[in-house]
């Protein structure tokens, strides 16, 4: 299993900032994906991060909104930048555990409120 | 990506036994199914994953019939703690570096005392 910490845990933003979300493991993984989730919906997979290389984006995410570190096998930030309200969500970060064919892991989440 | 279409909600009593079908038509053969619970303000957390006939562990069921087109995930004897929104997804590890899961909208279980 992989134990996943995220920062901030809630943030009540104001319009036009941004802000840093960030994501620790427990463990080394290639592979980290951070997601959203608007209220009261589904998750919406934002962007893979990969140690070593620029993060792919999903379609309707871009890096200027949403840029990404992936410094090393264990840590990841994700930006939200020039907030507005409809940034308002749940960010998730999350891991696979390839040894168990696939299963995620998910940190609690970050609860952006934009003002 | 194999899309999957699940009921949106359902509601169940304690005690029970909970039968939530999710179906994905266009599974590809590498294609495995997981099942995600999340509870309100949590992540979501891994219950099961098959890729054909029947898997069982501590906490749920999975029955998956030979043409993989549908799965049902079996939850005995529902408690309160049930309550959750329950996620069926389809995908596979590409092996290419890219990992791709798509989140349906979920099914939204109930449980009335």
């Amino acid at each position: 299993s992989a134990v996943i910490s995220q920062k901030p845990s809630r943030d009540i933003c104001q319009r036009g900032t941004s802000l840093t979300i960030q994501c620790q493991v427990d463990s080394q993984v290639t592979m980290m994906f951070w997601y959203r989730q608007q209220p009261g919906q589904s998750l919406t997979l934002i962007a893979t991060a990969n140690q070593g290389s620029e993060a792919t984006y999903e379609s309707g995410f871009v890096i200027d909104k949403f840029p990404i570190s992936r410094p090393n096998l264990t840590f990841s930030t994700l930006t939200v930048s020039n907030m507005s309200p409809e940034d308002s969500s749940i960010y998730l970060c999350s891991v696979v555990n390839r040894e168990n064919t696939g299963e995620l892991f998910f940190g609690e989440g970050s609860r952006l409120t934009v003002l | 990506l194999a899309k999957t279409t699940q009921p949106i909600s359902m509601d169940s009593y304690e005690g029970q036994e909970v039968n939530i079908t999710c179906s994905h038509n266009n599974i590809a053969t590498n294609d495995y199914i997981t099942w995600y619970q999340q509870f309100p303000s949590q992540g979501p957390r891994f219950i099961i994953q098959g890729y054909k006939t029947k898997v069982t562990n501590e906490v749920a069921s999975l029955f998956i019939p030979a043409d993989r087109k549908s799965s049902t995930l079996s939850l005995p004897r529902v408690s309160l703690s049930d309550t959750a929104v329950y996620y069926c997804l389809v995908g596979d590890d590409s092996g290419a570096g890219s990992y791709q899961l798509t989140f349906g909208k979920g099914t939204k279980l109930s449980v009335i005392p």
